[in-house]
C-alpha cells in the first residue's frame, strides 16, 4: 500500500520569493508521483508527474519537482512565486495501478 | 488532455433527499473515478465506475448510499442518497486514459446539505 505525507499544511511566502512544498511517500513497489493544484472553487489541475527517467521534472507555471528515491521524497519548488500561485497543492502517489493516494494538501499563500 | 464536464457545479439540498451528479468526458477513457473532498480535507476515493457493470467501492463507501452508473466510456453518474449534513463536500469526477497517463479531474460539485 502507498501513503503520502505533506509535511506543511500551510506555507505563507512573499511574492517573488522561492518556495518549496515538501512531500514524502511510502511504497513497497515502484511509484508514479504527481503534484496537483486546486485553485479556489475549482477542480484539480495536474502540475507535473514523475513516471521514470530524469529525477528532475518540470511542470506548468514554472514549477519543478525532484524525485529522490533514497529519501522517498518528491518536493515541489518554484524559484519565484506570484500572487496567482495562491492555491492548495496536493502530492499524490500511484503504485503502478490506476489508483491515486493523495496527501492532505499544502495551502500556499503568496502575499504582496 | 480530456475535457471533463461535471454538473451541477454546486447545489444546496435538504436532508433526506438525493442528488445525482453527472460527469461527461469528450473522449473515450479507460476508467472513471469518483472522489469526495470534505471541507478542509484531502481527496478520498469513493469508487471506480466500471462500464457496463457494478462500480467497485472503497472501504467505507457502499452502493446504497452512493449508487454509480457508467453506461458508456464517456459518461458516469454518482448519486448521493438520503443526504445528511455530513455529506456536505466537494464531489469530483476523474478520468484515466490508461498506461502512463495521469488522472484528470473535473471542476467538482460543491454540495451543501441543510
Amino acid at each position: 500500500a502507498q501513503s503520502v505525507t505533506q509535511l506543511d499544511s500551510q506555507v505563507p511566502v512573499f511574492e517573488e520569493a522561492p518556495v518549496e512544498l515538501r512531500c514524502n511517500y511510502s511504497s513497497s513497489v515502484s511509484v508514479y508521483l504527481f503534484w496537483y493544484v486546486q485553485y479556489p472553487n475549482q477542480g484539480l489541475q495536474l502540475l507535473l508527474k514523475y513516471l521514470s527517467g530524469s529525477t528532475l521534472v518540470k511542470g506548468i507555471n514554472g514549477f519543478e519537482a525532484e524525485f529522490n528515491k533514497s529519501q522517498t521524497s518528491f518536493h515541489l519548488r518554484k524559484p519565484s512565486v506570484h500572487i496567482s500561485d495562491t492555491a492548495e497543492y496536493f502530492c499524490a502517489v500511484s503504485g503502478g495501478s490506476e489508483k491515486l493516494v493523495f496527501g492532505k494538501g499544502t495551502k500556499l499563500t503568496v502575499n504582496p | 488532455s480530456a475535457v471533463i464536464s461535471q454538473k451541477p457545479s454546486r447545489d444546496i439540498c435538504q436532508r433526506g433527499t438525493s442528488l445525482t451528479i453527472q460527469c461527461q468526458v469528450d473522449s473515450q477513457v479507460t476508467m472513471m473515478f469518483w472522489y469526495r473532498q470534505q471541507p478542509g480535507q484531502s481527496l478520498t476515493l469513493i469508487a471506480t465506475a466500471n462500464q457496463g457493470s457494478e462500480a467497485t467501492y472503497e472501504s467505507g463507501f457502499v452502493i446504497d448510499k452512493f449508487p454509480i452508473s457508467r453506461p458508456n466510456l464517456t459518461f458516469s453518474t454518482l448519486t448521493v442518497s438520503n443526504m445528511s449534513p455530513e455529506d456536505s463536500s466537494i464531489y469530483l469526477c476523474s478520468v484515466w486514459g490508461g498506461g502512463n497517463q495521469p488522472q484528470h479531474f473535473g471542476d467538482g460539485t460543491r454540495l451543501s446539505i441543510l
